[in-house]
């Protein structure tokens, strides 16, 4: 069975943390991506990365930054946590072949006080 | 650029019911359109893909059709079920990208 998981279901931390969330997929799959979703706005895709120590932005990349050292981990860094970046944050894989399905993770809701 | 649309935005139905889920999209260059659903609080769970050179999937009691041509797909629910409240998403994965963009999704209230 398909596996995503993401390292935190609930997250509170502080302004001006650095904070760390973390994605591994057991699927062997190439794509990786990180996604926010919020109340009317949707799922945006914050960045998303095609092969170990590749990335690419995506629609909000802004205040954010990844790594991926490995092919099965994928980390989102918030270089200084703000309050408007309180979201829920889900992590997703596909592979670079057929069928291209994408499976996500149960997401992390992060608030920031 | 690729837009998604979901309407209606919620909907409400007894138990029971057949229903039908719309996505449109603008850009008919696609390579597949995803369906998922997702409970509150919860990841989206994949329910059906769809691939740019197929007309429909069948999983269940759904079934997802697709009309490049004129931008629409739809998820078709049979009997529905109290079990099936959730959000319905779809997304399209673009020919020339690795990125999927999303709706905002349907609101499904399935009601005993």
């Amino acid at each position: 069975d398909v596996k995503v998981t993401q390292s935190s279901r609930y997250l509170v931390k502080r302004t001006g943390e650095k904070v760390f969330l973390e994605c591994v997929q057991d699927m062997d799959h190439e794509n990786m991506f990180w996604y926010r979703q919020d109340p009317g706005l949707g799922l945006r895709l914050i960045y998303f990365s095609y092969d170990v120590k590749m990335k690419e932005k995506g629609d909000i990349p802004e205040g954010y930054s990844v790594s991926r050292e490995k092919k099965e981990r994928f980390s989102l860094i918030l270089e200084s946590a703000s309050t408007n970046q309180t979201s829920m944050y889900l992590c997703a894989s596909s592979s670079t072949g057929v069928p291209y399905e994408q499976y996500f993770g149960p997401g992390t809701r992060l608030t920031v006080t | 650029k690729q837009e998604v649309t979901q309407i209606p935005a919620a909907l409400s139905v007894p138990e029971g019911e057949n229903l039908v889920l719309n996505c449109s999209f603008t850009d008919s260059a696609i390579y597949n359109l995803q369906w998922f659903r997702q409970d509150p609080g919860k990841g989206l769970t994949s329910l059906l893909l769809i691939q740019s050179s197929q007309r429909e999937q069948t999983s269940g009691r759904l079934n997802a059709s697709l009309d490049k041509s004129s931008g629409r797909s739809t998820l078709y629910i049979a009997a529905s079920q109290p079990g099936d409240s959730a959000t319905y998403l779809c997304a399209v994965r673009n020919t020339n990208a690795g990125k999927s963009t999303f709706g905002d999704g349907t609101t499904l209230t399935v009601k005993p």
